[in-house]
């Protein structure tokens, strides 16, 4: 089966731009999960969805939403860009939820100026 | 929230020896407790995990031990190898609750 797979690999955007990213799940998946991960912060959960609805959300501003489509894939996008939005954001996959095996993409490694 | 504190942020090793990295939580409604493995440049992937009904997992030469009395859980590296280099997260979850907490991560370096 295919991996997890992110679009765009990098982006650059100047602040107050705002930024949309993309994750395919793998095939027969239906739990998609957002991390940013920070050197200073390490790895944070953003949200999840499952069959199109966010399930869980963790502890960040509104400026960053998401959604998923019918065929599982998922979208993050994040609003009003800050220099601290700078960060690799990360999607997972798994069959139905949080508590079993997270297949990670490659990232999106988002450069904010 | 929960809060997952790991311990060391740096851990070096010869090669052979074990390496020992813990974990502690803040939520005792905590059922889930994975390990994931990222190498340089490279995703996270998942090496052992543990439920909360279970004292202790092994795999070849990694374990997982959990002491939900005092709310902390180990990974255990036997043997190491090279190939053990990395940086080691912990987690934990609440089922349906807020996703996965990660601990800061280990850098594991094994010197030959």
């Amino acid at each position: 089966k295919a991996g997890v797979t992110q679009t765009p690999r990098y982006l650059i955007k100047t602040r107050g731009q705002q930024v949309t990213l993309s994750c395919s799940p793998i095939s027969g998946h239906r739990s998609v999960s957002w991390y940013q991960q920070t050197p200073g912060q390490g790895l944070q959960f953003l949200f999840e969805y499952f069959s199109e609805t966010q399930r869980n959300k963790g502890n960040f501003p509104g400026r960053f939403s998401g959604r998923q489509f019918s065929n599982s894939r998922s979208e993050m996008n994040v609003s009003t860009l800050e220099l601290g939005d700078s960060a690799l954001y990360l999607c997972a996959s798994s069959l139905s939820g949080t508590q079993e095996t997270q297949y990670f993409g490659p990232g999106t490694r988002l450069l904010v100026l | 929230g929960e809060n997952v504190e790991q311990h060391p942020s740096t851990l070096s090793v010869q090669e052979g020896d074990s390496a020992v990295i813990k974990c502690t939580y803040s939520d005792s409604a905590s059922n889930y407790f994975p390990w994931y493995k990222q190498e340089l440049g490279k995703r996270p992937q998942l090496i052992i995990d543990i439920r909360s009904n279970v004292g202790e997992k092994k795999d070849q030469r990694i374990a997982v031990t959990l002491n939900k009395t005092a709310k902390h859980f180990s990974l255990h590296i036997t043997e190491t190898q090279p190939e053990d280099s990395a940086v080691y997260f912990c987690a934990a979850s609440v089922r349906g609750a807020d996703g996965l907490t990660f601990g800061k991560g280990t850098h594991l370096i094994i010197q030959p």
